[in-house]
């Protein structure tokens, strides 16, 4: 079957910096998608690696080595703001996205 | 980037009634738009996948003839909660994909979201 694991919840101190991980198993893989959810709003986009590599984008970095079907997201000098859940998901061979079950961040003062 | 708007944000109704959910794309026509339910402290789940001029296709354990969705243009599609009971309550989210803008990368734009209280 196809899963995404990442780990149920972190806490960070503000100002710190963060990885988050998430390794799949999925039926082909067309590329990895990263999001942020606010408590009760809906997910929003924050980076798409479909190559192995480190993709940066301001204080948010994306890794993904797809030999290991792995990859964190990086978040440095964290703010309060980026209290969040974040979601790993996949998409695969039928451009289906699969979704982790999220990542949900506490930052402490 | 892309929007997509969705209306009504929050919605109280009593059990046995029904509920209808819009999700409209502003400034691109989406053909495939997905509508996912998300209780509290879970991930999203697909509940299905709405084509523009044809039938939705639902993910398994999704009762069809409950979560009625149409998608009838390019650009709005409704998903109706028909008797809607207590359980149904949940955080209802729409996305679209642009693929004028994003090509086949899959990438999704969501709506808001309405979450749905049933009494």
């Amino acid at each position: 079957g196809q899963n995404i694991d990442q780990p149920t919840e972190m806490t960070a101190t503000e100002g710190a910096i963060v990885q988050i991980n998430c390794t799949y198993q999925t039926s082909g893989f067309n590329g990895l998608f990263w999001y942020q959810q606010h408590a009760g709003e809906a997910p929003t986009f924050l980076s798409y690696n479909v190559l192995d590599g480190l993709e940066e984008k301001g204080r948010f970095s994306s890794f993904l080595s797809r030999s290991k079907g792995y990859s964190y997201l990086l978040l440095k000098e964290l703010q309060m703001k980026d209290s969040a859940s974040y979601l790993c998901a996949v998409l695969d061979s039928n451009y289906q996205l699969i979704w982790g079950a999220g990542t949900k961040l506490i930052i402490k003062p | 980037g892309a929007v997509v708007s969705q209306h009504p944000s929050w919605v109280i109704c009593k059990s046995g009634t029904s509920v209808k959910i819009e999700c409209r794309s502003l400034d691109f026509q989406a053909t495939t738009m997905f509508w996912y339910r998300q209780f509290p402290k879970q991930s999203l789940m697909l509940m299905a996948t709405s084509n523009e001029g044809s039938k939705a296709t639902y993910e398994q354990g999704v009762e069809k003839d409950k979560f009625l969705i149409n998608h009838a243009s390019l650009t709005l599609s409704t998903l109706t909660v028909t008797s809607a009971h207590p359980e149904d309550s949940s955080f209802y989210i729409c996305s679209a994909r642009d693929l004028g803008l994003a090509g086949d990368t899959g990438e999704l734009f969501f709506g808001e979201g309405s979450r749905l209280t049933v009494l």
